[in-house]
C-alpha cells in the first residue's frame, strides 16, 4: 500500500542552524501539508500547498520557515535558523484531490539544542 | 475557545471493556477524522467520516452533524489498543486538518 515517507526520522541541531525535513507523498496527490506537534500538545497546522505554491499557512509559518517541492515527488520544509522552540515532531500529509482522507508520514522528530 | 474538544482527556480501561471518546466541535465540516498515535509519534488515520457511522473491526465511528458531535467506540478493548485517540476536522475539502488535543486511552491486562 502507498504510504507517505519522512527523511530524517531524527534530527539534532545547533539554535540558529538551517535544517530540511523531507518528505516524499504518495505520488498520485495533489494537496501536501506540513504540521507540527510540540512534545505534550496537540498537532498544529503549519502550511497547505498545492499547484507549486502555498495555499495557506498559519502565524506559526514565519519568514524562517520556507516549503518548496524541487521535483515531482519531493516536499521539503526548510528552517532557516533554527529557534529552541522549534523542537517538536514534524509530520507531512498529502491528499489525492479526489477523496479528503489525509495520509500523514511517520514525521520527523527535531530537537534544537 | 479551541475549535476541536474532546473527552475524556485521559483513560484507564481494563481489557475487555467497552470504551467510548467523545468530540465536539464548533465549525461546520465537510470530514471528521480519527486518528491513532502511538508512543514513538507516528499518526494513523482510523475513520474518516462525513455523515453516519463507520466500523472497522472493534472500531466504531459516528458522527451527528446537527450535534457537531462525534463517538469512537471500541469493543472488547485490548492493551494494543492503548495509545493517543484524536479527533480532528476539516472545514472544506481539501483544507487544512484542525486537530483536537487527544484522548490518552491505557488499557490494562
Amino acid at each position: 500500500e502507498p504510504e507517505v515517507t519522512q527523511t530524517p526520522s531524527h534530527q539534532v541541531t545547533q539554535m540558529g542552524q538551517e535544517v530540511i525535513l523531507r518528505c516524499v507523498p504518495i505520488s498520485n496527490h495533489l494537496y501536501f501539508y506540513w504540521y507540527r506537534q510540540i512534545l505534550g500538545q496537540k498537532v498544529e497546522f503549519l502550511v497547505s500547498f498545492y499547484n507549486n505554491e502555498i495555499s495557506e499557512k498559519s502565524e506559526i509559518f514565519d519568514d524562517q520557515f520556507s516549503v518548496e517541492r524541487p521535483d515531482g515527488s519531493n516536499f521539503t520544509l526548510k528552517i532557516r535558523s533554527t529557534k529552541l522552540e522549534d523542537s517538536a515532531m514534524y509530520f507531512c500529509a498529502s491528499i489525492t484531490g479526489t477523496s479528503n482522507e489525509q495520509f500523514f508520514g511517520p514525521g520527523t522528530r527535531l530537537t534544537v539544542l | 475557545k479551541n475549535e476541536v474538544e474532546q473527552s475524556p482527556q485521559n483513560l484507564t480501561a481494563q481489557e475487555g471493556e467497552f470504551i467510548t471518546i467523545n468530540c465536539s466541535y464548533s465549525v461546520g465540516i465537510s470530514a471528521l477524522h480519527w486518528l491513532q498515535q502511538h508512543p514513538g509519534g507516528g499518526i494513523v488515520s482510523l475513520f474518516m467520516l462525513s455523515s453516519g457511522k463507520k466500523k472497522h473491526g472493534r472500531l466504531i465511528a459516528t458522527i451527528n452533524i446537527q450535534e457537531k458531535h462525534s463517538s469512537l467506540h471500541i469493543t472488547a478493548s485490548h492493551p494494543r489498543d492503548s495509545a493517543v485517540y484524536i479527533c480532528a476536522v476539516m472545514k472544506t475539502s481539501y483544507d487544512k486538518v484542525i486537530f483536537g488535543p487527544g484522548t490518552s486511552l491505557s488499557v490494562i491486562p
